[in-house]
């Protein structure tokens, strides 16, 4: 089965650009989660989904950034304008539905780099 | 906010030896997920803990769940080479699906 898929795997640009992210989360996974991880800060999870639409967003650092999921298998992560220190790794996620946490699966994120 | 700390940050350990590594939340959780990442990787999921001093194994791998629900280990037993990575601790304290990351104990193993 195929997992997570993200594109691109690797993006550099010049700051001021617009980026976009992308994500396939697993089909019948009802929840998909942005994190970007860093090496001062960690995991941090930015925005999530509950069927396309956005649970939680108070994780996205300013008004740069914006997700959308027109769909259930399709997802986007924004930045616009671009500044250097977005320069990170973007991981999408995705869980299944259930009444507790469950697993999430993790694709092989984009790593971006802003000159 | 919830917050989940983790420590060490970094260990490294001759190959053999054991390995701990330690998570603490500032709430009761209802449950705590553990992932692995190897280097250059993304985090793939371990196991989940549910109740109150639970104890699960992986092999080499032992998880443990405090007997409050606000702390919990992973321990290692004569660590591989292959255990090289960095491993996550991630508490939810309750609905939607929503966990929050420890930092993460970065574990290199000398051969």
């Amino acid at each position: 089965d195929a997992g997570v898929i993200q594109s691109p795997r690797h993006e550099v640009t010049e700051m001021g650009q617009e980026v976009t992210l992308r994500c396939k989360p697993i089909s019948g996974h009802d929840y998909l989660f942005w994190y970007r991880q860093t090496m001062m800060r960690g995991l941090e999870l930015l925005i999530y989904f509950n069927n396309n639409v956005p649970i939680d967003d108070s994780g996205m650092p300013e008004d740069r950034f914006s997700a959308k999921m027109p769909n259930a298998s399709f997802s986007t992560l924004k930045i616009q304008p671009s500044e250097p220190r977005d320069s990170a790794v973007y991981f999408c996620a995705s869980s299944p539905p259930g009444y507790s946490n469950q697993p999430q699966h993790f694709g092989d994120g984009t790593r971006l780099s802003i000159l | 906010g919830q917050q989940v700390m983790q420590i060490p940050q970094y260990q490294h350990v001759q190959e053999g030896e054991d390995f701990t590594t330690y998570c603490n939340s500032s709430t009761t959780l209802s449950n705590i997920q553990w992932y692995k990442q190897r280097p250059g990787g993304h985090p793939v999921f371990l196991i989940q803990l549910v109740k109150s001093g639970e104890v699960k194994k992986q092999k080499r791998l032992t998880f443990q769940f405090g007997e409050a629900k606000k702390n919990s280990s992973l321990h290692i037993t004569a660590t591989q080479t292959t255990d090289v990575g960095t491993y996550f601790c991630a508490g939810d304290s309750g609905g939607y699906q929503k966990v929050t990351f420890g930092i993460g104990t970065k574990l290199q193993v000398i051969p």
